[in-house]
């Protein structure tokens, strides 16, 4: 079962920042929070994860609730090659356990307009 | 080149047939992960294997199987294949830690005719 909520899709224009919300309140302390996004026809591709903090990478930034029951993406300017669906999920720390595994939800679907 | 490889990429066979997909994770990972993409259905966990032995299973049907060989390599088999076993498989690799990042391969698409 999905441990995270997110909205099925959102629309963006392009060159615009987007702000993809995710909902985890059961997130348990040794939790982190990946994020992976979907293009058609395609295998998954990470984006970031974080812990506790803040995390900005090269493709995105990911901002965390203090109470770490929420957090959110941040594509700070949104290209058609953005358009994808988009995964929020929870992997837990243990080391080589099933706990690790990655369970997808269905994600948001986000679309780019020109 | 993501780095974890898949092979073959595409697949079609007829029902009743086995198969086997296979799957190379990114060099010095030692988990392996399975997934099943049906037709505009969201990703099913399958298995993970993690240096060899299997460490979880998802919603993997008794038809199929996997092993993770001494090179870390792996391999899923499909066997007494159905229609509605047609989807996409991919493989993910990663450390075994969750602050790692999965690497996902590109897929291999099976067509059961």
């Amino acid at each position: 079962d999905a441990k995270t909520t997110q909205p099925n899709s959102m629309e963006s224009n392009e060159e615009e920042p987007v702000h993809l919300p995710c909902n985890h309140s059961t997130i348990s302390g040794t939790d982190y929070i990946h994020w992976y996004r979907q293009l058609p026809s395609q295998g998954p591709e990470y984006v970031i994860h974080g812990l506790t903090s803040n995390v900005n990478n090269r493709m995105a930034s990911l901002a965390i609730a203090e109470d770490r029951k929420s957090s959110t993406l941040i594509l700070h300017r949104a290209t058609l090659r953005d358009a994808a669906v988009y995964y929020c999920i929870l992997r837990g720390g243990d080391y080589g356990g099933s706990q690790g595994n990655l369970i997808f939800g269905k994600g948001t679907k986000l679309s780019v307009k020109p | 080149d993501s780095g974890v490889t898949q092979t073959p990429k595409h697949l079609i066979t007829a029902t009743g047939q086995r198969v086997t997909l296979r799957c190379s994770p990114r060099s010095g990972d030692l988990s392996v992960y399975w997934y099943q993409q049906s037709l505009d259905q969201g990703l099913q966990f399958l298995i993970q294997y993690y240096n060899g032995e299997e460490r979880a299973k998802g919603n993997i049907l008794e038809r199929f199987s996997a092993q993770q060989f001494p090179d870390l390599h792996s391999e899923l088999n499909l066997s007494s294949l159905e229609l509605g076993d047609s989807a996409l498989y991919f493989c993910a690799s990663s450390a075994p830690t969750g602050g790692y990042g999965y690497t996902f391969g590109s897929g291999t698409r099976l067509t059961v005719v």
